[in-house]
C-alpha cells in the first residue's frame, strides 16, 4: 500500500523554525519527484517546491525562496523541509506529494499525503 | 512569479453543463504549460482529475474533459452529479515552477 505520510507540523512562534518530514512507503521513492503543497484555514492550494529525483534539483515558490529548504534521503525513504524565519503566514496544511514521470518525462501518476498542520502564532 | 486565475464560484444544475476556466498573467495557457486539474472535497486531500491538459486519470468520470479554450485552460463538466460538487483547482508548470490558481468551487443546484 502507498503511503506518504507527513510529520513535523504543530505550533511555532513567528520568527522560529520547524522541519517537516514525509516518510515514504511501497512505491520506489528515489523514482518520484517530491513536492510540497500547502493549503492555509480556508484557503486554496498553494504549490511550495519541488526536488528531483536525486536531490539534485530544487524549485521553490517566490513566497518561500530563501526561508523553505527541500532536501531528501533516497536511502531512508524521507523527505525533508527545513522552514526558518516562520510567517503567520505560512500557517497551513501542508501536503507532501509524489509525481512519476515516465522515461520521456511525461506525467503519469502522482500520491498525496493526507497533510501535517503547521500554526505560526505568538 | 506568474498569477494563475480561476473563476471563485459556479453553480450548475444537475445534469447541466460548466466550464471551468485557468487562466495566466503571462499569457495564454498553453499545452507547455501542462495543465493540471484537482478535484478536492471538505476534509480530504486533492486529487487529480486531468493531466497534461486533456489527459484522464483512469478514476476520472467521462463528464469531466480538459481542454484549451480562448487562451485558457479549461474543464467543462456535462451532465452534473450530486458528488461532483468540490473545489477545482488547476496548476499550471512553469520553468521548473508550478502555480495553483485560487479555486473554483463547483455547486450542484
Amino acid at each position: 500500500e502507498v503511503q506518504l505520510v507527513e510529520s513535523g507540523g504543530g505550533l511555532a512562534q513567528p520568527g522560529g523554525s520547524l522541519r517537516l518530514s514525509c516518510a515514504a512507503s511501497g512505491f520506489t521513492f528515489s523514482s518520484y519527484w517530491m513536492h510540497w503543497v500547502r493549503q492555509g484555514p480556508g484557503k486554496g492550494l498553494v504549490w511550495v517546491s519541488r526536488i528531483s529525483r536525486d536531490g539534485g534539483t530544487t524549485n521553490y515558490a517566490d513566497s518561500v525562496k530563501g526561508r523553505f529548504t527541500l532536501s531528501r534521503d533516497n536511502a531512508k525513504n524521507t523527505l525533508y523541509l527545513q522552514i526558518n524565519g516562520l510567517r503567520v503566514e505560512d500557517t497551513a496544511v501542508y501536503y507532501c506529494v509524489a509525481f512519476y514521470y515516465d522515461s520521456s518525462g511525461r506525467y503519469n501518476h502522482d500520491y498525496w499525503g493526507q497533510g501535517t498542520l503547521v500554526s505560526v502564532s505568538s | 512569479q506568474a498569477v494563475v486565475t480561476q473563476e471563485p464560484s459556479l453553480t450548475v444544475s444537475p445534469g447541466g453543463t460548466v466550464t471551468l476556466t485557468c487562466g495566466s498573467s503571462t499569457g495564454a495557457v498553453t499545452s507547455g504549460h501542462y495543465p493540471y486539474w484537482f478535484q478536492q472535497k471538505p476534509g480530504q486531500a486533492p486529487r487529480t482529475l486531468i493531466y497534461d491538459t486533456d489527459n484522464k486519470k483512469s478514476w476520472t468520470p467521462a463528464r469531466f474533459s480538459g481542454s484549451l479554450l480562448g487562451g485558457k485552460a479549461a474543464l467543462t463538466l456535462s451532465g452534473a452529479q450530486p458528488e461532483d460538487e468540490a473545489e477545482y483547482y488547476c496548476l499550471l508548470s512553469y520553468s521548473g515552477t508550478s502555480v495553483f490558481g485560487g479555486g473554483t468551487k463547483v455547486t450542484v443546484l
